[in-house]
């Protein structure tokens, strides 16, 4: 079985300043892991995803998350927030042998002007 | 691009009264995904279906149930519906042929459903 803990339930910040949202994970099987976010009142986006290769992968509107496989973690970051990207980020897992997405408990990133 | 489809988007409906859902996944994707996410909650994985077999099941009540067309597209019947049924309610789809090795899966924009 896998499972997601995302270690902050929110994160206050100010725009222009950098962020990283932090995720880790437990399974006994490979993974995928992916980010989604969720704007208000919104639909689940994908942000990005990794699924194998360079550890560092970088996703839609200027954010990149690293893969850490010793630390079992999947940090999401971005070196300048800006006030539209307050939304929650939802770190996910997957299997290699199944599909259905096991999430996190999501972060609030909050941006103050 | 084209995206998951869901409809309702709202939906209000009394204690004890069934309520259904459908989802339209994206061309050419063959798997669908339910996920319930209640309010304040990350969401939870309910069913899916691949090739419109059951492929997968969740912490789906008894009073759900839930099908694949030929169409591909899904439909999630919920009776006895109670108020803590109300949520958002997401339809997601992926493609299971090789075409997304990660099986990335998109997400619609969900169906709120409120239980008064």
């Amino acid at each position: 079985a896998q499972s997601v803990t995302q270690l902050d339930s929110q994160v206050p910040v100010f725009e222009e300043a950098p962020v990283e949202l932090r995720c880790n994970y437990s399974s006994s099987v490979s993974v995928y892991l992916f980010w989604y976010v969720q704007y208000p009142n919104q639909g689940l986006q994908l942000l990005l995803k990794y699924l194998s290769g360079s550890t560092l992968v970088k996703g839609i509107n200027g954010f990149e998350a690293e893969f850490n496989k010793s630390q079992t973690s999947f940090h999401l970051r971005k070196p300048s927030v800006h006030i539209s990207d307050t939304a929650e980020y939802f770190c996910a897992v997957s299997s290699s042998y199944g599909n259905k997405l096991v999430f996190g408990a999501g972060t609030i990133l909050r941006v103050k002007s | 691009a084209a995206g998951v489809i869901q409809s309702p988007r709202h939906l209000i409906k009394e204690k004890r009264e069934t309520a259904t859902l459908k989802c339209y996944p994206i061309p050419r994707h063959d798997t669908v995904y339910w996920y319930q996410q209640g309010p304040g909650q990350d969401p939870q994985f309910l069913i899916s279906f691949y090739e419109k077999m059951q492929s997968d099941k969740g912490s789906i009540p008894d009073r759900f149930s839930a099908q694949q067309f030929s169409d591909y597209h899904s439909e999630l019947n919920m009776s006895s519906l109670e108020l803590g049924d109300s949520a958002l309610y997401f339809c997601a789809s992926s493609p299971q042929t090789g075409t997304d090795p990660g099986n990335t899966i998109y997400f619609g924009e969900g169906s709120w459903l409120t239980v008064v």
